[in-house]
């Protein structure tokens, strides 16, 4: 079945780093765009960033951008999110997910995701 | 960027009630709005797409129905298993998520 495994969370001091993995399986990984998202104890969804299926296109937050790096390796069917001068604000929940792509009339570019990990939990505390 | 405000944040209904949520649109988004669901302690789970494109698999008592800046999910007659907290997100880039709303038992 379609699925997300998503690893490498932990507790990190201020100004630290931390690399966050997903594995993807079931189904064709180098087909989909891909996005992390996430979200601080207690609080609502943030995106954080997405990357094309072939990893030529990519975005980012701006609560991020410097700091964090998306990369894809789909000979591997895995996705990753360097973080570096992470911050106490960093503190979340990280879930890697699944872009479907969506165009109206206008051919404006969408997307939303529809298959999620369950989320690695990053700590970041002195 | 475009921000989004749910109303109500929290809302307590019971089984067998009409719910809706609504989600404004700072600018014109036409149709690119998803819905989320979220229990506790796990990951969101898609509703909706494109304001109104129900998921498969998700109940049909589900809908999305609006376009522009003013949307709604609506959930025809609330079950057990539809407490939960709900988030609108819009499509473009950056996804912008909406603040959730909370639906407890009444």
């Amino acid at each position: 079945q379609v699925q997300l495994v998503e690893s490498g969370g932990g507790l990190v001091k201020p100004g630290g780093s931390l690399r966050l993995s997903c594995a993807a399986s079931g189904f064709t990984f180098s087909d989909y765009y891909m996005s992390w998202i996430r979200q601080a104890p207690g609080k609502g969804l943030e995106w954080v960033s997405y990357i094309s299926s072939s990893g030529s296109t990519i975005y980012y937050a701006d609560s991020v951008k410097g700091r964090f790096t998306i990369s894809r390796d789909n000979a591997k069917n895995s996705l990753y999110l360097q973080m570096n001068s992470l911050r106490a604000e960093d503190t979340a929940v990280y879930y890697c997910a699944r872009d479907r792509d969506y165009y109206d009339s206008s051919g404006l570019f969408g997307y939303y995701m529809d298959v999620w990990g369950k989320g690695t939990t990053v700590t970041v505390s002195s | 960027d475009i921000q989004l405000t749910q109303s109500p944040s929290f809302l307590s209904a019971s089984v067998g009630d009409r719910v809706t949520i609504t989600c404004r649109a700072s600018q014109g988004i036409s149709s690119y709005l998803a819905w989320y669901q979220q229990k506790p302690g796990k990951a969101p789970k898609l509703l909706i797409y494109a304001a109104s494109t129900l998921q498969s698999g998700v109940p049909s008592r589900f809908s999305g129905s609006g376009s522009g800046t003013e949307f709604t999910l609506t959930i025809s007659s609330l079950q057990p298993e539809d407490f939960a907290t709900y988030y609108c997100q819009q499509l473009n880039t950056p996804g912008t998520f909406g603040q959730g709303t909370k639906l407890e038992i009444k």
